[in-house]
């Protein structure tokens, strides 16, 4: 079951520059989009979202873009810190439903 | 800032012995979850909670498991024959309004069965 898919799974940038973390999906029944970050030894956490009405959402140095046409977002950070070095993961979901469907996650490793 | 707590953070347990993980959710919180994730794979739904009762499953989520609110405060998960493919971290996640605005995840329980 791929219904998200995230390609890479690493990814490096060097601080002060932009990251461009990607994801897929297959099932257009999906309405709502988050992207989540996980330290090691810790529980994911809620980062951002975005509703399938948008195409844009932005929070600080997050910007979350969604192509749906394409099936397609992407999670830009800007600038990076080192503190951003963990792994991402994107998650769908339809609203009223309960289930989140996690991607594979993406490990991103900021260099100083 | 509020937590979910869970415990233990690691549990080791002989196939085919139950083995309970326990959380304790954000107190105002009304929706409750967990998730599993078997090393090097992604994060799985096991099964939502709400109002005492399951709201839905994954197919996962098979007799072997249950869940229970036995005092109000604290949200466990039962394995009642473990295997070895039950080897996994088991997040706890719970939510104020459901899925949309995101869980608070739990630091995680490490199962391993041995």
């Amino acid at each position: 079951d791929q219904q998200v898919k995230q390609n890479s799974p690493s990814l490096s940038v060097q601080e002060g520059r932009i990251s461009i973390l990607n994801c897929d999906y297959t099932n257009s029944m999906f309405d709502y989009f988050l992207w989540y970050k996980k330290y090691p030894a810790e529980g994911p956490t809620f980062l951002i979202s975005i509703s399938s009405i948008k195409d844009k959402n932005e929070d600080g140095r997050f910007t979350v873009f969604l192509n749906k046409s394409a099936k397609h977002l992407s999670l830009h950070i800007v600038p990076s810190q080192p503190g951003d070095s963990a792994v991402y993961f994107c998650a769908a979901l339809i609203q009223g439903a309960q289930k989140l469907v996690f991607g594979q996650g993406t490990r991103l490793t900021i260099n100083p | 800032e509020p937590e979910v707590t869970q415990t233990p953070s690691h549990q080791v347990t002989q196939m085919g012995q139950e083995v309970i993980l326990r959380c304790v959710p954000i107190s105002n919180h009304l929706y409750f979850y967990w998730y599993r994730q078997i090393l090097g794979q992604k994060v799985e739904f096991l099964v939502s909670f709400y109002n005492n009762e399951i709201s839905e499953k994954s197919e996962i989520f098979d007799d072997q498991f249950s869940v229970e609110r036995p005092d109000g405060s604290n949200f466990t998960l039962k394995i009642r024959s473990t295997k070895l493919e039950d080897s996994a971290m088991y997040f706890c996640a719970s939510s104020e309004s459901g899925s949309t605005y995101g869980y608070t995840f739990g630091s995680g329980t490490r199962l391993t069965v041995v």
